[in-house]
C-alpha cells in the first residue's frame, strides 16, 4: 500500500525541548517537503530536498533542523530555538509531476 | 514575491448547485496548477491539476486556466454537504526548485 506516513500524530513538548517528527514514504519519489500550518492559515514551506543528501531552506526554517540519509525517510527536528512550535506539521513528497501528495500530519503542542 | 491569490470566503452555496472557486497568481512564467482540497484538521488532497489553457473535467470537478489573464478556476457541479472544506490553489515554475507556491484557501460550505 504506497503513500506517507507520519508519526506519531499527536506531540507534545515541554519547553526547552528538541523534539522529532518523523516522515517515511514508499512512492519512490524523489522530492520531500515540510510545511508548517497554523490555525486558519495557509501552508509554510519550512525546509524540503529534492535528492537524497542534500535539502534546502524553505520561508521559514530558523528554529528546525532536518536530515536526508535515506531516499524514503525526512525527519524533521523542531529545536529549542523555535519559540512558537505548535501548530500542525505536514510532510510531503513529489515525483516528476511535481503534484505534492501529503501524509496525514503531526499536530504539535508546547506545553 | 511571487504570489497566489485566493478569497478567502467563506463561500456559501445550497446543495446540487455549482461552487465557483478562484484563484490568480502572479508569475507569468508558472506551468502547472493544482486544486488540493482540505477538509478541517486533516491533510490536503490533490483533487485535479491542469497544465494547459481551457478546461479539464474529472466527475463533478472542472479546473480551468486563463494564463493570459493568469487566472484558473474550479468548478464544482452537483454540490454535496461533503464537499465542505477549504480548497486550496497551489501553483508550479520549474525555475522555482520544484516548489509550489500556495494560496491561503478558500472556505466552502455547502448547505443540505
Amino acid at each position: 500500500d504506497g503513500g506517507i506516513t507520519q508519526s506519531p500524530k499527536y506531540l507534545f513538548r515541554k519547553e526547552g525541548q528538541n523534539v522529532t517528527l518523523s516522515c517515511e514514504q514508499n512512492l519512490n519519489h524523489d522530492a520531500m517537503y515540510w510545511y508548517r500550518q497554523d490555525p486558519g492559515q495557509g501552508l509554510r514551506l519550512i525546509y524540503y530536498s529534492q535528492i537524497v543528501n542534500d535539502f534546502q531552506k524553505g520561508d521559514i526554517a530558523e528554529g528546525y533542523s532536518v536530515s536526508r540519509e535515506k531516499k524514503e525517510s525526512f525527519p524533521l527536528t523542531v529545536t529549542s530555538a523555535q519559540k512558537n512550535p505548535t501548530a500542525f506539521y505536514l510532510c510531503a513528497s513529489s515525483s516528476l509531476g511535481n503534484e505534492q501528495f501529503f501524509g496525514p500530519g503531526t499536530r504539535l503542542t508546547v506545553l | 514575491q511571487k504570489e497566489v491569490e485566493q478569497n478567502s470566503g467563506p463561500l456559501s452555496v445550497p446543495e446540487g448547485a455549482i461552487a465557483s472557486l478562484n484563484c490568480t497568481y502572479s508569475d507569468r512564467g508558472s506551468q502547472s496548477f493544482f486544486w488540493y482540497r482540505q477538509y478541517s484538521g486533516k491533510s490536503p488532497e490533490l483533487i485535479m491539476f491542469i497544465y494547459s489553457n481551457g478546461d479539464k473535467e474529472d466527475g463533478r470537478f472542472t479546473a480551468q486556466l486563463n494564463k493570459a489573464s493568469q487566472y484558473v478556476s474550479l468548478l464544482i457541479r452537483d454540490s454535496q454537504p461533503s464537499d465542505s472544506a477549504t480548497y486550496l490553489c497551489a501553483v508550479y515554475n520549474a525555475g522555482n526548485n520544484r516548489k509550489l507556491i500556495w494560496g491561503l484557501g478558500t472556505s466552502l460550505a455547502v448547505n443540505p
